[in-house]
């Protein structure tokens, strides 16, 4: 099985700034998601971006997918205090695991 | 719709009992997967099933962990006898097809085993 993994585990912002997180993996893949999660709480799904895919919207959200890379980035515009969560990639490749997670501060 | 439901939201017992988590999926989903986080080893999966069956167990650390799934809606997952290394926080999550789509998770059990 493979994971995906994030990088930096930890980034602290200003409210209003932009956040950029990656996530690379080892193997081929079908897909890869990226999720949130908020202290104490579940995991929540943002996006999914197939491997035919290279860029991908969702409001704030744009997420990049470069396969010969191996590696995706997910960024996040105009941050607000709200966004401050942890945000994880998964990537399935026959299996999904995964990663630790980059854990983003953003400051008021 | 209630989304992932999962009891109960916090279990504290002693070493050696046995515990059972409960997970209700979202109604129409096929599959069902558990995971435990903690701070140490992060967000693992423990098993995953489909259509009610048990497909990947990989996961699972040791004998001491079972996990059924008897109709589509409900699945438990039991450690018998506990110990406190199992202490950590337990997601259900479904979702409405398979492994590789999105997945909707539960608000988890955090489960403290002294």
């Amino acid at each position: 099985s493979q994971q995906g993994e994030e990088d930096p585990q930890a980034l602290s912002i200003q409210e209003g700034e932009n956040a950029t997180m990656n996530c690379s993996y080892k193997t081929s893949i079908n897909n890869l998601q990226w999720y949130r999660q908020n202290s104490g709480r579940g995991l929540v799904h943002l996006i999914l971006i197939r491997s035919n895919e290279r860029e991908k919207h969702s409001g704030r959200l744009r997420v990049t997918l470069d396969t010969s890379k191996k590696s995706s980035s997910l960024l996040i515009t105009a941050s607000r205090a709200a966004d401050t969560a942890s945000y994880f990639c998964a990537t399935d490749g026959g299996d999904m695991r995964f990663g630790a997670g980059t854990r983003l501060t953003v400051k008021p | 719709d209630a989304g992932v439901i999962q009891s109960p939201r916090h279990e504290v017992t002693e070493m050696g009992q046995e515990v059972t988590l409960r997970c209700k999926p979202i109604s129409g989903h096929n599959s069902l997967f558990w995971y435990r986080q903690t701070m140490m080893r992060g967000l693992e999966l423990l098993i995953y099933f489909n259509n009610n069956v048990p497909i990947d167990d990989s996961g699972m650390p040791e004998d001491r962990f079972s996990a059924k799934m008897p109709n589509a809606s409900f699945s438990t997952l039991k450690i018998q006898p506990s110990e406190p290394r199992d202490s950590a926080v337990y997601f259900c999550a479904s979702s409405r097809t398979s492994f590789y789509n999105e997945q909707f998770f539960g608000p988890g059990t955090r489960l403290t085993v002294l």
